[in-house]
């Protein structure tokens, strides 16, 4: 199916275990990008890709790390989660940068 | 980067048209204005995006004065499947800022029967 698609939806990890969220489009979009969204703050932009091979850091983008190695997947990697990453992550993607964003259904993230 | 500001949140009955002012003063030539609306447990949907005067689609209508320091997102005869957070986003794709920008704290509606 066409769209943009987000894995798992949610995930319950222990403090310093590394996680992977997943995030695939089938648009072969150029933009794809990560955002996290807590009470009290709305969506704030982690780190986007504006290309394969090439990424970018947001607002947030500490304890994180992402890749793009095709242009359809965009994965974040918490490398050793923390509590304060207790969030609903958002990935979203864009066929161009001043276009409207398509996003995923999110990951709720617990990390306990 | 412009800075959006929004109300916080807003109130209307059934049937009443909704505007919500988005202000962003510090604006570049090059800046689009798009708003987007979220739902409970939702990813953010876009819904609209402007550069001047007045832009409509099925769903709302974008209204942009001349000196572009705000926006108004009109939704007619509003619904309650229409209570959500609606974002008002500004930027371009010129000089890479667009692709930083943020989507602040929203404006939540609510539609009360």
């Amino acid at each position: 199916d066409a769209g943009i698609t987000q894995s798992p939806r949610y995930k319950i990890t222990e403090t310093g275990r590394q996680v992977t969220l997943m995030c695939h489009q089938t648009w072969s979009h150029s933009y794809m990008f990560w955002y996290r969204q807590d009470l009290g703050h709305g969506l704030r932009l982690i780190y986007y890709s504006a290309a394969a091979d090439i990424t970018d850091k947001g607002e947030v983008p500490d304890g994180y790390v992402v890749s793009r190695s095709k242009t359809e997947n965009f994965p974040l990697t918490l490398e050793s989660a923390t509590r304060s990453q207790t969030s609903v992550y958002f990935c979203a993607s864009t066929e161009a940068a001043n276009y409207g964003y398509t996003f995923g259904s999110g990951t709720r993230l617990t990390v306990v | 980067l412009a800075k959006t500001t929004q109300p916080i949140s807003m109130d209307s009955y059934e049937g009443q048209e909704v505007n919500i002012t988005c202000s962003h003063n510090n604006i570049a030539t090059n800046d689009y204005i798009t708003w987007y609306q979220q739902f409970p447990s939702q990813g953010p949907r876009f819904i609209i995006q402007g550069y001047k005067t007045k832009v409509t689609n099925e769903v709302a209508s974008l209204f942009i004065p001349a000196d572009r320091k705000s926006s108004t997102l009109s939704l007619p005869r509003v619904s309650l499947s229409d209570t959500a957070v609606y974002y008002c986003l500004v930027g371009d794709d010129q000089t890479g800022g667009y692709q930083k920008v943020t989507f602040g704290t929203g404006t939540k509606l609510q539609v009360i029967p």
